[in-house]
């Protein structure tokens, strides 16, 4: 398994524009974890799921932010409008349950 | 909070020596999760030790846990240059399974 795949790498996008992040996991893990990764707040959880279906999203941030699981193979996470402040490194992790978790290698992003 | 905080921020060492960090939490766990980001990359997997284990080792690693106090360490032997990293502790909770939530981790230099 080539492990979780993001996409794109890095993202510099306007102020005020859509964003959408992608995720693949590796087959066969049922829950997926989008975190994000800034100096000043560390690594925070922002929302996850188990089995496609989101258990916990009191970690997003705003309204702007949403994220979707259509199916096992596929999670996105969308910030609509985008603002500055949303620059940051956002991570993807899947695992099997109450095992490890292995991540993405991340999507920088840099909202101007 | 669940949420782990090691101890200390940073650390700096000498090629050769050991280097131990700490952390803590405040809510019963299933079980705590050491991993290691090397800069601008994805979090990787060291050890997982469950709420009814005491110690694990793999390697040059050695994982401690104490839930009466709602701590954990991480010895690192003899350390070498390439053990430059940040490192991590999430835990996992009883309540809220599977949730994955990591701490502010430690910045380990190796001096050479």
């Amino acid at each position: 398994d080539a492990g979780v795949i993001q996409s794109p790498r890095h993202e510099v996008t306007e102020m005020g524009q859509e964003v959408t992040l992608r995720c693949k996991p590796i087959s066969g893990h049922n829950s997926l974890f989008w975190y994000r990764q800034t100096m000043m707040r560390g690594l925070e959880l922002l929302i996850y799921f188990n089995n496609n279906v989101p258990i916990d999203d009191s970690g997003m941030p705003e309204d702007r932010f949403s994220a979707k699981m259509p199916n096992a193979s596929f999670s996105t996470l969308k910030i609509q409008p985008s603002e500055p402040r949303d620059s940051a490194v956002y991570f993807c992790a899947s695992r099997h349950v109450r095992e490890e978790a292995f991540f993405g290698q991340g999507t920088r992003l840099t909202v101007v | 909070s669940q949420q782990g905080e090691e101890d200390p921020q940073a650390l700096s060492i000498q090629e050769g020596e050991n280097a131990t960090m700490n952390c803590s939490y405040k809510t019963s766990i299933n079980n705590l999760q050491w991993y290691r980001q090397n800069s601008g990359r994805g979090l990787v997997h060291l050890i997982l030790i469950r709420s009814n284990e005491r110690e694990k080792h793999s390697g040059r690693l050695r994982v401690t846990l104490d839930t009466s106090k709602k701590s954990s360490s991480l010895l690192i032997t003899a350390s070498r240059a390439a053990d430059t990293a940040s490192y991590f502790c999430a835990t996992e909770g009883i309540q809220g399974a599977q949730k994955l939530v990591f701490g502010q981790g430690t910045r380990l230099t190796i001096n050479p």
